[in-house]
């Protein structure tokens, strides 16, 4: 298996401009988890999925950050419009959440940069 | 608060001593996980201790829990420049239904020279 992929590895992008993220989980799995790191805030737990379904979003900052699960092997983060401020590590990671002693998975993140 | 706070935040030591990290948390757990992660890079699971086990080993690592105090801590021995890395415990809360939540803290930063 080839881990959780996400794209792109790296963005650069101006105010004001939208943003997306893609994320895909590893075959099987039925959590997603989106985070993002700053040296501030550290590692911020966004929003997670359960079988496609947004449980918890109450870690999203703002109305201008959204996210999406079509179907159980592609998650996107959209942010809209963009601000400096957004800049840092998103992360997405995958599990399968039927077992207690589950663990995460994660990708190796998007380097995003808002000039 | 269902994170972990780890301790210290950075930790400084030469090749082949050991290294001690230690972690608190507040609530109820299913089990404790540490996961590290090298500079750039996305979090890789190191180990999961369930809450009814007090010690658990895995190669260089050796990992305690004692759940009377909320506490558990990562000994990694004989250290080695590779484990340079920051290093992250997560609480796996027993309460509700989580979906396998995580939530981290801001981890131990751990510097091996050589």
């Amino acid at each position: 298996d080839a881990g959780v992929i996400q794209s792109p590895r790296h963005e650069v992008t101006e105010m004001g401009q939208e943003v997306t993220l893609r994320c895909k989980p590893i075959s099987g799995h039925n959590s997603l988890f989106w985070y993002r790191q700053t040296m501030m805030r550290g590692l911020e737990l966004l929003i997670y999925f359960n079988n496609n379904v947004p449980i918890d979003d109450s870690g999203m900052p703002e109305d201008r950050f959204s996210a999406k699960m079509p179907n159980a092997s592609f998650s996107t983060l959209k942010i809209q419009p963009s601000e400096p401020r957004d800049s840092a590590v998103y992360f997405c990671a995958s599990s399968f959440s039927r077992a207690t002693n589950e663990k995460l998975f994660f990708g190796s993140g998007t380097q995003l940069s808002v000039l | 608060s269902q994170q972990g706070e780890e301790d210290p935040q950075a930790l400084s030591i030469q090749e082949g001593e050991n290294a001690t990290m230690n972690c608190s948390y507040k609530t109820s757990i299913n089990n404790l996980q540490w996961y590290r992660q090298n500079s750039g890079r996305g979090l890789v699971h190191l180990i999961l201790i369930r809450s009814n086990e007090r010690e658990k080993h895995s190669g260089r690592l050796r990992v305690t829990l004692d759940t009377s105090k909320k506490s558990s801590s990562l000994l990694i021995t004989a250290s080695r420049a590779a484990d340079t890395a920051s290093y992250f415990c997560a609480p796996r809360w027993a309460g509700g239904t989580s979906y396998g939540k995580l939530t981290f803290g801001q981890g131990t930063i751990l510097t091996v020279h050589p």
